[in-house]
């Protein structure tokens, strides 16, 4: 399994952006498919999309497709998910995750809480 | 409303068997052996406990097992332990449009 750093907590606004950093300490991005999932408060797991680095290849839930873009950046070994239009019910912790060839997630971040508040 | 169905709540005594069931359609479960399942304590971060349907990681108790019939996927957990209470989610891959559905989860109580 790889340890995954996420970036820190963030307060939005409604209608602005966020973006969501996820490093693999110890590893490469080429090595890995990463997913994004997110967690409403009190709620259950939601998959949001995922890239796979060496191919250049995002798949997005549809819930979401045209607001999220995940992104992958070899430079500085760290993958992206941003997230435009931000509202009330965006709030969650975002988790980035490795996923396995069966669609399963392994290795999970500590989670990023984003918070859309006015 | 969560695309996968699972009971919101089951209970068991310390040493007894449960279990879990998650209920999809032919477009997800039915269609696909790429059911997995979590274990999440509050607070906490999922972790994978049965992929595949029926696999282990590494490291996961041989007390979890997980199996398929139809449209319904199942995990069991046997010789019930207190550290095992926690919320349980099972998820499916649902083809190229969809991708991945989630159930609502589980909150699992040891007596």
């Amino acid at each position: 399994q790889v340890q995954l750093v996420q970036s820190g907590a963030e307060v939005k606004t409604p209608g602005s952006s966020v973006r969501v950093s996820c490093r693999p300490s110890g590893g490469t991005l080429s090595t890995y498919t990463f997913s994004w999932l997110r967690q409403a408060p009190g709620q259950g797991l939601e998959w949001v999309g995922d890239i796979i680095p060496v191919l250049g290849l995002s798949n997005y839930a549809q819930s979401l497709q045209g607001r999220v873009t995940i992104t992958a950046d070899e430079s500085t070994t760290t993958a992206y998910m941003e997230l435009s239009g931000l509202r009330f019910d965006d709030t969650a912790v975002y988790y980035c995750a490795t996923e396995r060839n069966s669609w399963s997630f392994d290795s999970w971040g500590l989670g990023t809480l984003v918070t859309v508040a006015s | 409303q969560s695309a996968l169905t699972q009971p919101a709540s089951v209970s068991g005594s310390p040493g007894q068997s449960i279990t879990i069931s998650c209920t999809g359609t032919n477009n997800d479960v039915g269609s696909y052996n790429l059911v997995s399942w979590y274990q999440q304590y509050p607070g906490k971060v999922p972790k994978l406990m049965i992929y595949e349907v029926t696999k282990r990681p590494s490291g996961v108790s041989n007390r979890f097992s997980g199996s398929k019939s139809g449209n319904t996927a199942s995990l069991t957990i046997s010789g019930l332990q207190a550290e095992d209470e926690a919320d349980y989610y099972c998820c499916s891959y649902a083809g190229t449009s969809t991708f991945v559905v989630f159930g609502g989860g589980t909150k699992l109580t040891v007596l």
